[in-house]
């Protein structure tokens, strides 16, 4: 089974400074690859996708993510947060194979992101 | 505006009640997705349906129910059976099935507790 991870429980930034969030993925072919953010109490908002392509994928809000096949990562990335950045981050990827259904929808645990002043 | 509506925002129950969280789109989108959220957990799925009349056991199916009756509608019943329902649960849809229909939109969440 497909899994995801999400090393970085909490990750404490400056604003104005730059943003790497790491997002590895275990599974035998490329799938279909996610990043959404939540804000407290609220449910998430999709921020970018990777089907295919270019593996260098831009996003709303600044956010772009970069996929790597050799290392099996789709790490989300911002050259310079803000103070309302501050929230939680989701990896999640499907299966190609799944037949495009979300119920195939592995997420990772999160990464809890804090903007200092 | 399309979207996915989940009431209540909080709901409070006790031990032993069963309670149904309502969750309805307008997006006419085929799919419908329930998952519940814990603290450090990630997102977990409950259950799923892909079409009107018919839906399928997540990860974690036991302890609740489904229906979908309608596609707008695809309420979830948290039972007495669910050893532990406090959470936070997140309805979801989905335009169908298929490549590139994987994207999955979000309501703003149930916040159940058992008191």
């Amino acid at each position: 089974a497909q899994s995801v991870t999400q090393p970085d429980i909490h990750i404490t930034v400056s604003e104005g400074a730059s943003l790497e969030l790491r997002c590895n993925y275990s599974y035998g072919a490329t799938p279909y690859l996610f990043w959404y953010v939540q804000s407290p109490g609220q449910g998430l908002q999709l921020l970018l996708k990777y089907f295919s392509g270019d593996t260098l994928v831009q996003g709303i809000k600044g956010f772009e993510a970069e996929f790597k096949r050799s290392q099996s990562s789709f790490n989300l990335r911002k050259p310079s947060v803000h103070w309302s950045d501050a929230a939680e981050y989701f990896c999640a990827v499907v299966p190609w194979y799944s037949g495009g259904g979300a119920d195939g929808l592995t997420f990772g645990k999160g990464t809890h992101l804090i903007i200092q002043p | 505006d399309g979207g996915i509506t989940q009431s209540p925002k909080y709901l409070f129950r006790k031990e032993g009640q069963n309670v149904t969280l309502s969750c309805e789109q307008n997006l006419n989108h085929d799919a419908m997705y329930w998952y519940r959220q814990d603290p450090g957990q990630g997102l977990r799925l409950i259950y799923y349906s892909q079409i009107v009349n018919d839906f399928q056991k997540g990860d974690i199916a036991e302890g609740y129910s489904v229906s979908r009756e309608k596609k707008e509608s695809f309420p979830l019943t948290v039972t007495s059976a669910q050893k532990n329902p406090t959470a936070f649960y997140l309805c979801a849809s989905s335009i169908g099935w298929g490549d590139m229909n994987t994207e999955a939109f979000f309501g703003q969440g149930t916040r159940l507790t058992v008191v």
